[in-house]
């Protein structure tokens, strides 16, 4: 079964460290990656996605995620943290098409200034 | 362009009670998902529709949810009697045509079954 996994509930950075957030998943043909970001009393909103080609994906805020086929994983990084960066991060998958995302339960991010 | 918007943001209910939630999609978005998440757990997928058609629903719980979505615009999550465990945060996004699109999603329709 397609399955997302996000082993950590909770990152504590300081502000200007760079930060990691990681993402495994399962392998059932070929996965096509996204991270969301849920920001306090607002809906999920779009970071990036790896569809195919260069491994290392960029998207919003200066966040980048990069797939790593032999490890499954689809850590999202960021060389310098804010603390509004502060949120809670989702990672989900699709197989194919317009299939629904399968998500990770989430990692609370804390950015501490 | 206007977001994925969902109302009400809130619904207190009690056991027994209807509630109807309703979503409207990004204009011209012929995909819309209903998805829940249950404190502290995954979202989890509901169902999807791609214009007026459900085209899978398999992640509705039971028969007391129905889903619809008249002329391919806007839906509406039905919750017929509701029972405690429905509570959590109903999301529905939107994508357009083409596949790996990325979903948008509204704020959420936060549910609280007493």
């Amino acid at each position: 079964a397609q399955s997302v996994a996000q082993p950590e509930d909770q990152v504590n950075v300081a502000e200007g460290n760079p930060l990691t957030v990681k993402c495994t998943y399962s392998v059932s043909g070929n996965p096509y990656l996204f991270w969301y970001v849920q920001y306090p009393n607002r809906g999920l909103q779009f970071l990036l996605k790896y569809i195919t080609g260069d491994n290392l994906v960029k998207g919003s805020y200066g966040f980048e995620a990069e797939f790593n086929k032999s490890q499954t994983s689809f850590h999202l990084k960021k060389p310098s943290a804010l603390v509004s960066d502060s949120a809670l991060y989702f990672c989900a998958v699709i197989y194919s098409g317009n299939t629904p995302l399968v998500f990770g339960k989430g990692t609370r991010l804390s950015v501490i200034a | 362009e206007a977001g994925v918007t969902q109302f009400p943001s809130h619904s207190v209910i009690e056991k027994g009670q209807t509630v109807t939630l309703r979503c409207d999609p990004i204009s011209g978005h012929d995909n819309l998902y209903w998805y829940r998440r249950v404190m502290g757990k995954e979202i989890k997928f509901l169902l999807h529709f791609v214009k007026e058609s459900k085209q899978d629903e398999s992640g509705m719980p039971n028969n007391r949810f129905l889903a619809e979505r008249t002329g391919g615009t806007y839906s509406t999550l039905k919750v017929q009697p509701a029972e405690l465990e429905d509570s959590g945060v109903y999301f529905c996004a939107s994508s357009g045509q083409g596949p790996y699109n990325e979903q948008f999603f509204g704020p959420g329709t936060r549910l609280t079954v007493l």
